[in-house]
């Protein structure tokens, strides 16, 4: 069974500054990817997501995720954080062999972005 | 259009007690998931209902839990004989078919079971 790890609960980071949130899965063979952001009050939004292809994938609000088999990860990246990203962050993913829509997520990194 | 909308919002019940909550999809999408999100870990896929087919349940944690999806649109998720473990919030989405087709997320409905 696929299972996805988020190693960091909560990340705090000055606005403007870089931002990366670490996401591993496990699963036997080319996962489906996925960021989420939930933000304060607010339904579940997808970033972006990894199917096949190119290994390194852009999504909304200046956000990009690189696939690495290899390490088996799909860390989340921008370049420089607002203060509009202080939000909860899912990695999740989901089997080729199922509906696409049916993920495991990991437990979430909540980010705190500071003046 | 209107979104993924969700009721109640909230839902505060006594722990033995039935409830059963309720999504409306957007319009048109053939596809719903129900997700539940526990304090502090991430969200736990429950059932998914894709057109005419018969759903995926394999998610539901006990017999407790069960799900319908009227004429292909509304879903409604009950729980029996509610337990403190069930305090969660509950969320559904919808989607097109394909994998083209993002998950679109609902506010969720908050429920406590004292």
């Amino acid at each position: 069974a696929q299972s996805v790890t988020q190693p960091d609960i909560h990340i705090t980071v000055s606005e403007g500054a870089s931002l990366e949130l670490r996401c591993n899965y496990s699963y036997g063979a080319t996962p489906y990817l996925f960021w989420y952001v939930q933000s304060p009050g607010q339904g579940l939004q997808l970033l972006l997501k990894y199917f096949s292809g190119d290994t390194l994938v852009q999504g909304i609000k200046g956000f990009e995720a690189e696939f690495k088999r290899s390490q088996s990860s799909f860390n989340l990246r921008k370049p420089s954080v607002h203060w509009s990203d202080a939000a909860e962050y899912f990695c999740a993913v989901g089997a080729e062999t199922d509906s696409w829509g049916k993920l495991q997520f990991g437990a979430g990194t909540q980010v705190v972005v500071t003046p | 259009g209107a979104g993924v909308s969700q009721s109640p919002s909230n839902k505060v019940t006594e722990k033995g007690k039935d409830v059963e909550l309720r999504c409306d999809p957007i319009s048109g999408h053939t596809a719903l998931y129900w997700y539940r999100q526990s304090l502090g870990q991430g969200l736990e896929f429950l059932i998914y209902f894709q057109g005419n087919s018969a759903p995926d349940k394999s998610g539901l944690p006990s017999d407790r839990f069960s799900a319908e999806r009227t004429g292909g649109s509304v879903s409604t998720l009950t729980i029996q004989r509610t337990q403190q473990e069930d305090s969660a919030v509950y969320l559904c989405a919808s989607s097109y078919t394909g994998s083209n087709s993002p998950l679109h997320f609902g506010n969720g409905t908050r429920l406590t079971v004292t």
